[in-house]
């Protein structure tokens, strides 16, 4: 079946960096992905959709020039937490659809993002 | 703004119960509606996916309804076991391709 890879599952880092979280679908092109966070205890909140070949479509309210996504192929896209700040601790995860409306959604494991 | 909501948010039931999860939307125009399945710290697996037109779908121990009109859905989960132990995400499709997730139910199955 369709399976999106997300990586890393895990990361550290200090305030002031910027981290890259890949999403990959491996057995199926993607031309829309998405993007979500989670916090604990609440549900996921779409962050912004990732079109392949063009500039992604942001959530009301996520910044664009924080949150950099690159969507290069029709099975990559990557989101860039520029200079992460502890209150950007999160899970983050991605999916992606493998076929037209009414397919199911196939999701990342997630990525955990910790901001020290 | 569709706004979904999931009753309860946690349940813990003994091992071998049938059991209802709740899930509740304002928009009722929806592409489709899907239940998920989240162990912690992990992603997402679907379960069931109901298109509109639907009313409800099955797969094994599973059964989910969907009542469009009233923005209702179910979930039903039949002979619960310990290894059902987890979130269940309810989210629906207006438009656009992405979900509009609830907050979950929380379930615990004792042995």
């Amino acid at each position: 079946g369709a399976v999106v890879s997300q990586h890393p599952s895990r990361v550290i880092c200090k305030s002031g960096t910027s981290v890259k979280i890949e999403c990959r679908s491996l057995d199926f092109q993607a031309t829309t992905m998405f993007w979500y966070r989670q916090f604990p205890k609440q549900s996921l909140m779409l962050m912004a959709t990732s079109n392949e070949g063009s500039k992604a479509t942001y959530e009301q309210g996520v910044e664009k020039d924080k949150f950099l996504i690159n969507h290069a192929s029709l099975t990559l896209s990557t989101l860039t937490v520029t200079s992460a700040h502890p209150e950007d601790s999160s899970f983050y995860i991605c999916s992606a659809r493998q076929g037209g409306l009414n397919s199911p959604l196939h999701f990342g494991n997630g990525t955990r993002l910790t901001v020290t | 703004k569709q706004e979904v909501t999931q009753i309860p948010a946690a349940l813990s039931v003994p091992e071998g119960e049938n059991l209802v999860l709740n899930c509740s939307f304002t928009d009722s125009a929806i592409y489709n509606l899907q239940w998920f399945r989240q162990d912690p710290g992990k992603g997402l697996t679907s379960l069931l996916l109901i298109q509109s037109s639907q009313r409800e779908q099955t797969s094994g121990r599973l059964n989910a309804s969907l009542d469009k009109s009233s923005g209702r859905s179910t979930l039903y989960i039949a002979a619960s076991q310990p290894g059902d132990s987890a979130t269940y995400l309810c989210a629906v499709e207006n438009s656009g391709y992405a979900l509009n997730f609830g907050k979950g139910t929380s379930l615990l199955v004792t042995p």
